[in-house]
């Protein structure tokens, strides 16, 4: 079956540590979003890939860096610089082509900062 | 600003007792507007994609609908599956591909 996997589902972060969520799809999708998903808030955007080797950042960039060596992959790492990193973090992908809007998603990956 | 609100927060039912969610929009030129319906823990799953004011689209007991200014997602006669919470996000035409996200209306449906 194809589809969005993301890794770990629950993570711990200690204060100072980076830590990298994993994203990986087989629907040979070209583009690849990053989102932090907090209660009460919409989902915001972190990053975004539209191909292989380019990413843009999205609205809350800041203290987060990503990947895009592979066409399936697109790891999100947070850093020590990211204050308030405790969320629920979502990865989606998108198809090609003129009209091919919608967005899919995977499973989702908990942060915790202990 | 472009924005999308979400109305109500929360809706309880009753089994059976239809009802309708609301997604209201202010964007520069709408390219798409989006349902979504997410379980506790888990990632969003696509419902409907609208693309123009007028359009309709039904799956089971849902059914969206879209105008220039707004969204419904009317549910009839609901079971206790379809609790979740409903997601509403819309494109921009010069969004460069961004979606911009309501904050969901928790739906809570009562045996």
């Amino acid at each position: 079956d194809g589809g969005i996997t993301q890794s770990p589902k629950y993570l711990f972060r200690k204060e100072g540590q980076n830590v990298t969520l994993s994203c990986e799809q087989n629907l040979n999708h070209d583009a690849m979003y990053w989102y932090r998903q907090d209660p009460g808030q919409g989902l915001r955007l972190i990053y975004y890939s539209q191909i292989v080797n380019d990413f843009q950042k999205g609205d809350i960039a800041e203290g987060y860096s990503v990947s895009r060596e592979k066409k399936e992959s697109f790891p999100l790492t947070v850093t020590s610089a990211q204050k308030n990193p405790t969320a629920f973090y979502l990865c989606a992908s998108k198809r090609p082509g003129i009209g091919r809007d919608t967005q899919y998603f995977g499973p989702g990956t908990r942060l915790t900062v202990l | 600003e472009d924005q999308v609100t979400q109305s109500p927060e929360a809706l309880r039912l009753q089994e059976g007792e239809s009802s309708s969610l609301n997604c209201s929009y202010t964007v520069s030129g709408l390219r798409g507007l989006f349902w979504y319906r997410q379980d506790p823990g888990k990632g969003p799953e696509f419902l409907f994609t609208l693309y123009s004011a007028g359009e309709e689209k039904e799956k089971e007991r849902l059914k969206a609908t879209l105008t220039k200014k707004e969204s419904f997602l009317h549910i009839t006669a609901p079971k206790p599956e379809d609790s979740a919470t409903y997601l509403c996000a819309v494109q921009a035409g010069d969004s460069n591909y961004q979606l911009i996200w309501g904050a969901g209306t928790k739906l809570i449906i009562k045996p």
